[in-house]
């Protein structure tokens, strides 16, 4: 199946200071991008979808200005969680898939982030 | 709005048994459905993707199947084996076409004891 490969898989920061994920297709190009939150024994929660070239679709409650979304390329995409404060720590997952009908859908490694 | 439920939350079983893991969705208007494994602090492994066309799918031990009418899906797993732990997460699409959103189930926490 297609890669998607997420970095950096695991990252601490300070309250305050911002974090840059990225989310790659190694071997297939991604007009759409989806990022993900998932806490604790939880199901994953759709953040918003990143577009390349344009701007991203934030969900219902996602803030837009809190988790900067940018699609430069038709491989990466980058979340950056801005101000982070520690109920920010959650696990972050991207996807991606094939361009074609109902195709399947590939996710990264995921990213565990904590704010102390 | 599509919820998607799984049952059980958690299930333990001796190694060789065969299972079956349920996931029901409350809008059968899905295009596909996809089963997911989770292994802990990791991403997700796509095990296998069912068109709504479709009754099941076969991948090696496992085997999915498709009640569309129903909003049911099944995931068999034949001769369990400890390797076989994991949470297994169903999804479906909140519409058709390419790249689409995925709305997930809390999963199935399985453990297969040695």
């Amino acid at each position: 199946g297609a890669v998607v490969s997420q970095h950096p898989s695991r990252v601490i920061c300070k309250s305050g200071t911002s974090v840059k994920i990225e989310c790659r297709s190694l071997d297939f190009q991604a007009t759409t991008m989806f990022w993900y939150r998932q806490f604790p024994k939880q199901s994953l929660m759709l953040m918003a979808t990143s577009n390349e070239g344009s701007k991203a679709t934030y969900e219902q409650g996602v803030e837009k200005d809190k988790f900067l979304i940018n699609h430069a390329s038709l491989t990466l995409s980058t979340l950056t969680v801005t101000s982070a404060h520690p109920e920010d720590s959650s696990f972050y997952i991207c996807s991606a898939s094939l361009i074609g009908v109902n195709t399947e859908a590939f996710f990264g490694q995921g990213t565990r982030l904590t704010v102390v | 709005k599509q919820e998607v439920t799984q049952i059980p939350a958690a299930l333990s079983v001796p190694e060789g048994e065969n299972l079956v893991l349920n996931c029901s969705f409350t809008d059968s208007a899905i295009y596909n459905l996809q089963w997911f494994r989770q292994d802990p602090g990791k991403g997700l492994t796509s095990l296998l993707l069912i068109q709504s066309s479709q009754r099941e799918q076969t991948s090696g031990r496992l085997n999915a199947s498709l009640d569309k009418s129903s909003g049911r899906s099944t995931l068999y797993i034949a001769a369990s084996q400890p390797g076989d732990s994991a949470t297994y997460l169903c999804a479906v699409p909140n519409s058709g076409g390419s790249n689409y959103k995925l709305t997930f189930g809390k999963g199935t926490l399985l453990t297969v004891n040695p």
